[in-house]
């Protein structure tokens, strides 16, 4: 069964510095991956999803992952964090594009503080 | 084009009732999914509807059921609403066979309060 782990239930950055968002996955077949992010009181907005092809995979508003299979890892990051950044960002695996069940970390809160 | 929308936004129901949830899918998409995220929790995959049938089901018990209709558009009931049915309840939309862009668009959720 395909699981997702996200490392800290809470990350605070200070705007202008590196955002870093920890996930390992645990998958028995060659894994899809995306990163969500959640506003208060609104749904999921996917950021981005690694498929097949290129490990580096780059996303909207200036994040981006790299899946390195070897670490079983997809670790969200981006350059230079801003205030409007804040929110819940969760990781997801899918066995497949097709059925597309999704199984979500369970979430990991960015403060950013000025 | 119009967007994943659910109704209603919010809802407070008691022990035991029942519950209907609704969902409008995104324009041209055949596929809806249901997720249930309790507080502080990542979304947990209820199951999923294409083509009016149900195509997957996670692990949750035969008091929650679905539907979905030729426009797409679909229902989430619950039955005999317990405490820890108490969530945000999230429906996605997709378009079945679009290859590695079937993206899942998420609505905004509703938000269930069991008492």
């Amino acid at each position: 069964a395909q699981s997702v782990t996200q490392l800290g239930s809470h990350v605070s950055v200070s705007e202008g510095a590196l955002v870093l968002l920890r996930c390992n996955y645990s998958s028995s077949v060659p894994p899809y991956l995306f990163w969500y992010v959640q506003y208060p009181n609104q749904g999921l907005q996917l950021l981005l999803k690694y498929t097949t092809g290129a490990t580096l995979v780059k996303g909207i508003n200036g994040f981006e992952a790299e899946f390195k299979k070897s670490e079983t890892s997809f670790h969200l990051t981006k350059p230079s964090a801003h205030m409007s950044d804040a929110a819940e960002y969760f990781c997801a695996v899918s066995r497949d594009t097709g059925f597309q069940k999704l199984v979500f970390g369970t979430g990991t809160r960015l403060l950013v503080s000025p | 084009e119009t967007g994943v929308t659910q109704s209603p936004t919010h809802l407070i129901k008691t022990r035991g009732q029942q519950v209907t949830l609704r969902c409008s899918s995104q324009s041209g998409h055949n596929t809806v999914s249901w997720y249930q995220q309790a507080l502080g929790q990542g979304p947990q995959f209820i199951f999923q509807y294409y083509r009016e049938e149900e195509n997957g089901r996670g692990n949750f018990p035969p008091r929650f059921s679905g539907l979905q209709f030729p426009n797409y558009s679909s229902e989430l009931n619950v039955n005999a609403l317990e405490l820890d049915d108490s969530a945000l309840y999230l429906c996605a939309s997709s378009l079945q066979g679009g290859g590695t862009n079937n993206e899942q668009f998420f609505g905004p959720g509703t938000r269930l309060t069991v008492l």
